[in-house]
């Protein structure tokens, strides 16, 4: 099956900071979609995104179809954007999702 | 638009219980998912249904798994008799059309605990 990777695996902001997270595939896809969970285990839907750039608010996500990548911007980061941010595609019915990036926010 | 409702958020039972999971799709929508996330393996695939059919039940773990959708408001996942590696968070997503490349929308999940 698809493999999807995304880096880092952890990170650590203080407050106000940038960062960019990434999420490698192994094969082409139809839909990409970017999810944060939150500390209560929601899965919000950040963005659907299987090619090109899309922004909202602070976040914004680039997918290069192509090169099998996208990107997640968090800017001006916030301690409400702690959680994990999963990256899932689909290549066919199902999404695969990564192990995840886990993201701590410090005031 | 309401979104994915799930039913119940948590459930404590004791291993050997029958547990029953609930989900009511967006409206409109006719593909329906069942997910497990687990530390060990993350978020997988239990089972699919297009148009209330089940198309791919190959995650379902076992024999004692077993998901329903007798209509497109509806669907079920049992655990039967349930054990406690069957601890887990299930969620319940939904999309539209029978196209690949529409999004899912995922419930808030059932927090599952097995003693």
């Amino acid at each position: 099956g698809i493999q999807v990777e995304q880096s880092p695996p952890d990170l650590i902001l203080q407050e106000g900071a940038n960062s960019t997270l990434r999420c490698n595939f192994s094969d082409s896809v139809n839909n990409l979609q970017w999810f944060h969970q939150n500390p209560w285990g929601q899965l919000i839907n950040l963005f659907y995104i299987p090619s090109g750039t899309k922004q909202n608010g602070r976040l914004s996500a680039t997918t290069v179809a192509t090169e099998r990548y996208s990107l997640l911007y968090i800017s001006s980061s916030q301690t409400t954007d702690s959680g994990v941010y999963f990256c899932a595609v689909r290549p066919d019915y199902k999404l695969s999702f990564g192990a995840g990036t886990t993201v701590t926010v410090r005031a | 638009d309401a979104g994915v409702i799930q039913s119940p958020r948590h459930e404590v039972t004791e291993m050997g219980q029958e547990v029953t999971l609930r989900c009511k799709p967006i409206s409109g929508h006719n593909s329906l998912f069942w997910y497990r996330q687990t530390m060990m393996r993350g978020l997988e695939l239990l089972i699919y249904f297009n148009n209330n059919v089940p198309i791919d039940d190959s995650g379902m773990p076992e024999d004692r798994f077993s998901a329903k959708m007798p209509n497109a408001s509806f669907s079920t996942l049992k655990i039967q008799p349930s054990e406690p590696r069957d601890s887990a968070v299930y969620f319940c997503a939904s999309s539209s059309q029978t196209g690949w490349s529409q999004p899912q929308h995922f419930g808030d999940g059932t927090r599952l605990s097995i003693l």
